[in-house]
């Protein structure tokens, strides 16, 4: 079993400050954690995926998230946010597969607003 | 350079109508995958087809139908839509090899509406 917990349902922050968007995750498997982002009324798209390789991994548009074992977690991050990060982002595990399918499972969003 | 395409973007049934939602992909993907997404619940697994010819259910699967056409192709199916199935729903896709079998690529998703 596997399940994903975005411990912020909405992040505030000004233009130009760091970003963190927190993530703990569950598996029974050695997980693929992933973080994909959603603007408004788009489809999803990958920013970054984690898949056993290096612990901190950097993504498009200036994220990295780092995997954190011991604390089971995989917070996404950025140094200065920018106002089209204003998004909503969503944390995704991924360890079970049945068949040749992945099964993904998501967390509840954190909606990501970006302020003058 | 399309991915993921669903149609139609926009729909409103009446309780009781039935309809289908489509889905193709131009990145030979093996792999694909129907969600619907909520407001505060994230995404969550309706259908989905590991291969052409084969389909099993996900966490939601009541009250829908899928098929997998050919290898592009993978439609889902409201035979009596209801007013719990207004929501936004998203097809994706992925690769079947090594660690990229665990990338999805999703289209830009289905708002529906049941009245």
């Amino acid at each position: 079993a596997q399940s994903v917990t975005q411990l912020d349902s909405h992040v505030s922050v000004s233009e130009g400050t760091p970003v963190l968007l927190r993530c703990n995750y569950s598996s029974s498997y050695s997980p693929s954690l992933f973080w994909y982002v959603q603007h408004p009324n788009k489809g999803l798209q990958l920013l970054l995926k984690y898949t056993s390789a290096a612990t901190l991994v950097k993504g498009i548009n200036g994220f990295e998230a780092e995997f954190k074992k011991s604390e089971t977690s995989f917070h996404l991050t950025k140094p200065s946010a920018h106002m089209s990060d204003a998004a909503e982002y969503f944390c995704v595990v991924s360890g079970s597969n049945t068949g040749t399918a992945s099964k993904l499972t998501f967390g509840t969003g954190t909606r990501l607003q970006v302020t003058l | 350079n399309a991915g993921v395409t669903q149609t139609p973007k926009f729909q409103v049934l009446k309780t009781g109508q039935s309809m289908t939602l489509q889905c193709a992909q131009d990145m030979n993907h093996n792999s694909m995958y129907w969600y619907r997404q909520d407001p505060g619940m994230g995404l969550r697994l309706i259908y989905y087809s590991a291969s052409e010819g084969t389909t099993d259910k996900g966490e939601v699967p009541n009250g829908y139908n899928v098929s997998r056409l050919n290898k592009r192709e993978f439609s889902l199916r409201l035979e009596s839509a209801a007013p719990s199935q207004t929501s936004v729903y998203f097809c994706a896709s992925s690769e079947l090899a090594g660690v990229a079998k665990n990338i999805q690529y999703f289209g830009a998703g289905t708002r529906l509406s049941v009245l």
